[in-house]
């Protein structure tokens, strides 16, 4: 069991520029999901898979966020345009199981800093 | 926004005491769950509780689910210098506040120094 991978760790980028983030769960876990973390905060929701389905959104990603996860195993989220407001630390986790209340395990976070 | 309030924010102790914090709601939670975070990494869950007035051991950590479901404590003895880091709570609210299993809410979470 190698847990959640994710990819980059860290990532400067210009404001404006697009960024994408991978994030890989763990072997055989069907739910996927994308938490922000900023500064001094806990993890916030953003969008959970099930499977290849995105069956959730928060009201935090916005038109310029987008999250997919074609064959139901990796996953990538994508930013356009950044702004400053999108710096911090974005966190997968994945679960397996139907009740969702299995247990969540976290990666360790691509960290974004935008100028 | 966030619905957990933890407390304290950040705690200092000596290695060897025992330390507590808690965590509460003005939500219902069906699921409370303790992780610990070390800088530049995610975070990894420490206990799961599943039911109101569940009591969890997990090594020197113990954790209790509230029974009104609106709070949680969990205590740390013995500290090791290797405790530092921060405790956060979290759960998926009840679906009669919104919320839905697969959705985590996590709080702001309680730093711990430890100094040896």
């Amino acid at each position: 069991d190698t847990g959640v991978s994710q990819d980059p760790r860290h990532k400067i980028t210009k404001r404006g520029q697009n960024v994408t983030f991978r994030c890989d769960p763990i072997s055989e876990h069907n739910r996927l999901y994308w938490y922000r973390q900023t500064l001094g905060q806990g993890p916030e929701f953003l969008t959970y898979f099930q499977n290849e389905a995105q069956l959730e959104k928060s009201r935090l990603l916005s038109d310029r966020f987008s999250a997919e996860r074609p064959k139901g195993s990796f996953s990538t989220l994508e930013i356009q345009r950044t702004e400053q407001g999108d710096s911090a630390m974005y966190l997968c986790a994945s679960s397996r199981g139907t009740s969702g209340l299995e247990t969540q395990y976290f990666g360790p976070g691509t960290r974004l800093l935008v100028l | 926004g966030q619905q957990l309030n933890q407390s304290p924010q950040s705690m200092f102790i000596q290695e060897g005491e025992d330390v507590s914090m808690n965590c509460t709601s003005s939500s219902i939670f069906n699921t409370w769950l303790w992780y610990k975070q070390d800088p530049g990494e995610g975070p990894v869950l420490l206990i799961a509780l599943y039911k109101a007035g569940e009591l969890t051991s997990n090594g020197r950590l113990t954790a209790q689910f509230g029974i009104t479901r609106k709070d949680s404590f969990l205590n740390i003895s013995a500290s090791i210098p290797s405790d530092v880091g921060i405790y956060f709570c979290a759960g998926p609210l009840a679906p009669n506040s919104g919320g839905s299993n697969y959705k985590l809410t996590f709080g702001k979470g309680t730093l711990l120094t430890v100094n040896p």
